[in-house]
Order: C-alpha cells, then sequence, then structure tokens
C-alpha cells in the first residue's frame, strides 16, 4: 500500500472487553513500533518490532497489552479488559531497516481512536 | 537514549523563518537528531534528521552545533499550515538496523497570519 493504514480509525468499547487493533505496514518495512497518544498528550511508546528479532516490549503499560506482528508484516495489538483510562489514539509506524545502515525515517498511520465506556 | 529539552511553546508569524530550538547535552558520538511534527489530528511527519552536519531539505533545516548538544529546526518561510507540535528526538545509530524513536512533550508552534 502506499502509507501505514490502521483499523478500524475508530472503535467504542464497553469496559472490561477485549479489543484488537490492526496495523498494515508499508510493503517491505522491517521496522514496525506501535505508540499511544491520550488527549492532549505526546505520544507514549508501547511496543516495536524489528525484523526477527524478539519484539520491544519496555513500553506496554500493563499485561492486558499485547501485540504480535505475523509473518513479519501485519501487526495486531490486543488490550484485553479494557479499562477507561485505556482511552486514547493508538498510532503505528513502520520503516524500512538496511542492517548496518544509518536510521530511516519513521512513517505514521493515522491511528485507531480508543474509546472505553 | 539521551533525553531532549525543547520549549513548550512558541510564535512565529506568517512568511517568517521559524527557529525551534532543542537541547541534547548528553548526547553521545553514534546518536542521531531526528524531528518530527504532528498536525492536529494527524499521524506524526518526519521533517529531516542529522548527525554531525548541518542538514537541509524541501521542508527544513536542521542546524547542529559544532559539540553537538543542541541544535535548531528552521522552517524558513512559515505558513499558518505549519502550526503543529514539533519533537526533537535523539535516536542511536543502529548497529542491527532502525532503533525505537522516544518521543518528548515537544515544542507546540503556532503561526500566525
Amino acid at each position: 500500500g502506499a502509507g501505514v493504514s490502521q483499523s478500524p480509525s475508530n472503535k467504542v468499547t464497553e469496559k472490561g472487553k477485549d479489543v484488537e487493533l490492526r496495523c498494515d505496514p508499508i510493503s517491505g518495512h522491517t521496522a514496525l513500533y506501535w505508540y499511544r497518544q491520550s488527549l492532549g498528550q505526546g505520544l507514549e511508546f508501547l511496543i516495536y518490532f524489528q525484523g526477527n528479532s524478539a519484539p520491544d516490549k519496555s513500553g506496554l503499560p500493563s499485561d492486558r497489552f499485547s501485540a504480535e506482528r505475523t509473518g513479519g508484516s501485519v501487526s495486531t495489538l490486543t488490550i484485553q479488559r479494557t479499562q477507561q483510562e485505556d482511552s486514547a489514539v493508538y498510532l503505528c509506524a513502520s520503516s524500512s531497516s538496511p542492517t548496518g545502515h544509518m536510521n530511516t525515517e519513521a512513517f505514521f498511520g493515522q491511528g485507531t481512536r480508543l474509546t472505553v465506556v | 537514549d539521551a533525553k531532549t529539552t525543547q520549549p513548550t511553546s512558541m510564535d512565529c508569524a506568517e512568511g517568517r523563518a521559524a527557529n525551534l530550538p532543542c537541547n541534547h547535552s548528553t548526547i553521545s558520538g553514534n546518536e542521531y537528531v531526528y524531528w518530527y511534527r504532528q498536525i492536529h489530528s494527524q499521524g506524526p511527519q518526519y521533517i529531516i534528521h542529522g548527525l554531525k552536519n548541518n542538514e537541509t531539505n524541501e521542508m527544513a533545516s536542521l542546524i547542529i552545533t559544532e559539540d553537538r548538544k543542541s541544535s535548531t529546526l528552521i522552517l524558513p518561510h512559515a505558513t499558518l499550515r505549519d502550526t503543529a507540535v514539533y519533537y526533537c528526538i535523539v535516536r542511536p545509530k543502529g548497529i542491527q538496523g532502525a532503533q525505537k524513536l522516544v518521543f518528548g512533550q515537544g515544542t507546540r508552534l503556532t503561526i500566525n497570519p
């Protein structure tokens, strides 16, 4: 695709339900990132996938949050037993990352706005 | 990762140059300076990055001091569409590939007509 695609664009869920957010990175990009942004706040790093390496999960706020990346492409962020404080925009980004090369820019999707009621 | 310090907010008149400062006094030799911006209700957008030398592209210029402890992003002729939050990020040069981006609070730049 032309850019990073996220779905759904908006999600309203009831407290206690599980939700899955999807990210389709740019084709060929080996690095994939998830962030969340609460209203009026900065971007909070959640998790980072780089090729076949073990993901960097250091930003996940609790064990209710998990993410996987199947086949090195599409990623799903899962939030179990959602709470109201999980309400935020969840942003995904991807970048190409040839081993041994300098850093390259990350391209962001438009995000999924999650509202927990 | 080295941390960055940016002013919380800035104003600039339309058509003038916008100069956004960033302090990164603990930057190490293998760390790049990246700039992203986020326009309201959109995902962040890459602007420019550099290591030691000044850089220029179609969007902006990046001036890095000789000691690399600070940098300035310059938007040469600011327009109303440049109103956004601007993030300065220090990011290690990856050996195995790209490293994660850690965003601070950024500078909210408002371009006034």
